[in-house]
């Protein structure tokens, strides 16, 4: 299985700010990462996927990049609905995996 | 939009028993595949399965041998059998859209959830 780490854990920050959040993978996976946002009791909600593409209706302060084995979230101008966990996700081999959450909450 | 339904109480040993409903769309569709996903209270998201409206599935190896999916296209409707529970399968259970449309695969819509606890 292929595993994702993300890194950190949890961080916290205020509105305004600028966050960066990496995931990296076990072995290769091209581009074949997705990124999504998780609110606590809620649904989680695709934010970036293919590494770098954005999901309609998702503010363009969210960005992803990176390729092959390591990638990264940033979220431009933090704003309050963007206090939340978030999760990466492979799906470039079989069995899907995701990573264990980046939680971003008030400083 | 998706729609899990199903127990929400399972005994230890017995079989857990969820289906999805699909609307706004067909379950036919080329274009996706079909997924479920668990989340233990307080923990991370882990792929259980996904399938397409064929009944083509693939699995979790962790989960496998216990696992079986199906699906009924005239009722818009896959379903997620899990059997011999414990109280680690005691999760929320989310069923999704899994686009196939290229690459790469993602989950685009995801249904609102169930929790599902294994307790006797």
């Amino acid at each position: 299985d292929i595993q994702l780490t993300q890194s950190p854990s949890s961080l916290s920050a205020s509105v305004g700010d600028t966050v960066t959040i990496t995931c990296r993978a076990s072995q290769y996976i091209s581009t074949h990462l997705n990124w999504y946002q998780q609110k606590p009791g809620k649904v989680p909600n695709l934010v970036i996927y293919g590494a770098s593409s954005l999901q309609s209706g998702v503010p363009s302060r969210f960005s992803g990049s990176g390729s092959a084995t390591d990638f990264t979230l940033t979220i431009n101008s933090l704003q309050p609905e963007d206090f939340a966990t978030y999760y990466c996700q492979q799906s470039y081999s079989m069995p899907w995996t995701f990573g264990q959450g980046t939680m971003v909450d008030f400083k | 939009h998706l729609r899990e339904s199903g127990p929400r109480l399972v005994r230890p040993s017995e079989t857990l028993s969820l289906t999805c409903t699909v609307s706004g769309g067909s379950i036919s569709s080329s274009s996706y595949y079909w997924g479920w996903i668990r989340q233990p209270p307080g923990r991370g998201l882990e792929w259980i399965g996904s399938l397409y409206y064929t009944g083509s599935a693939y699995y979790n190896p962790s989960l496998k041998s216990r696992i079986t999916l199906s699906v009924d296209t005239s009722k818009n409707q896959f379903s997620l059998n899990l059997n011999s529970v414990t109280a680690a399968d005691t999760a929320v259970y989310f069923c999704a859209s899994e686009l196939h449309f290229g690459a790469p695969y993602y989950f685009d819509y995801w249904g609102q959830g169930i929790l599902v606890t294994v307790s006797s």
